[in-house]
């Protein structure tokens, strides 16, 4: 089935550092989603993506629909400490989201 | 403008019992997905339904687990004869019907079901 490769897999930030996680696929996805779950919640939209080199902002935050379909960039620019959580992409494919394992954002401290 | 809503939030069941999940979707919303979560993983597809209709059920297990929205009253997520293998965080999602936001999922807090 359809997979997404999701790295860093974990990440240490320190405040007002930007950061930068990517997904990769070996399908070819028509929309790619960027999502955010902190602890004990559900996850919560931060962007969506529907065309092929398409680059969207939503505060600090950006991301990119890669030119092949199959990958995607999220960047946080000036980190804070809010921004710990852990970070899904996801693409649909017909009826559903596949959703990727997922980055782990940690404060250092 | 109340979001999707999951009840229980917590559940615990013995093995061999049964566990029901509920789900409404947010207002507006006809298109209901429910979603498996195992600890330090990604959301694993379930079900996919609209009002009285599965659309797209090959993420869930053909034995024990079965789902509904019926025209009134919320969507039901059942696993029956709970194993600990079911022991999982289950998320319900909706989103309204048109195809440029099919993909903008909206999800609820979750039911965490532990199975003893």
């Amino acid at each position: 089935g359809q997979q997404l490769n999701q790295s860093p897999q974990s990440m240490f930030i320190q405040e007002g550092e930007d950061v930068s996680m990517n997904c990769t696929s070996s399908s070819i996805f028509n929309t790619w989603l960027w999502y955010k779950q902190d602890p004990g919640e559900g996850p919560v939209l931060l962007i969506a993506l529907y065309k092929a080199g398409e680059l969207t902002s939503n505060g600090r935050l950006t991301a990119q629909f890669g030119i092949t379909r199959k990958d995607s960039f999220l960047n946080i620019s000036a980190s804070i400490p809010s921004d710990v959580g852990i970070y899904f992409c996801a693409g649909r494919y017909g009826n559903k989201l596949v959703f990727g394992a997922g980055t782990i954002l940690r404060v250092k401290s | 403008n109340a979001g999707v809503m999951q009840n229980p939030r917590h559940l615990v069941r013995r093995r061999g019992q049964e566990a029901r999940l509920r789900c409404s979707p947010m207002k507006g919303h006809s298109h209901v997905y429910w979603y498996r979560q195992l600890p330090e993983e990604g959301l694993k597809f379930m079900v996919y339904l609209q009002k009285e209709n599965i659309i797209d059920e090959s993420g869930m297990p053909k034995e024990r687990f079965s789902a509904e929205f019926p025209k009134e009253g919320p969507s039901i997520l059942r696993i029956q004869q709970v194993v600990r293998g079911d022991s999982a965080a289950y998320f319900c999602a909706s989103s309204p019907r048109d195809d440029r936001s099919i993909g903008e999922l909206f999800f609820g807090e979750g039911s965490r079901l532990t199975v003893l």
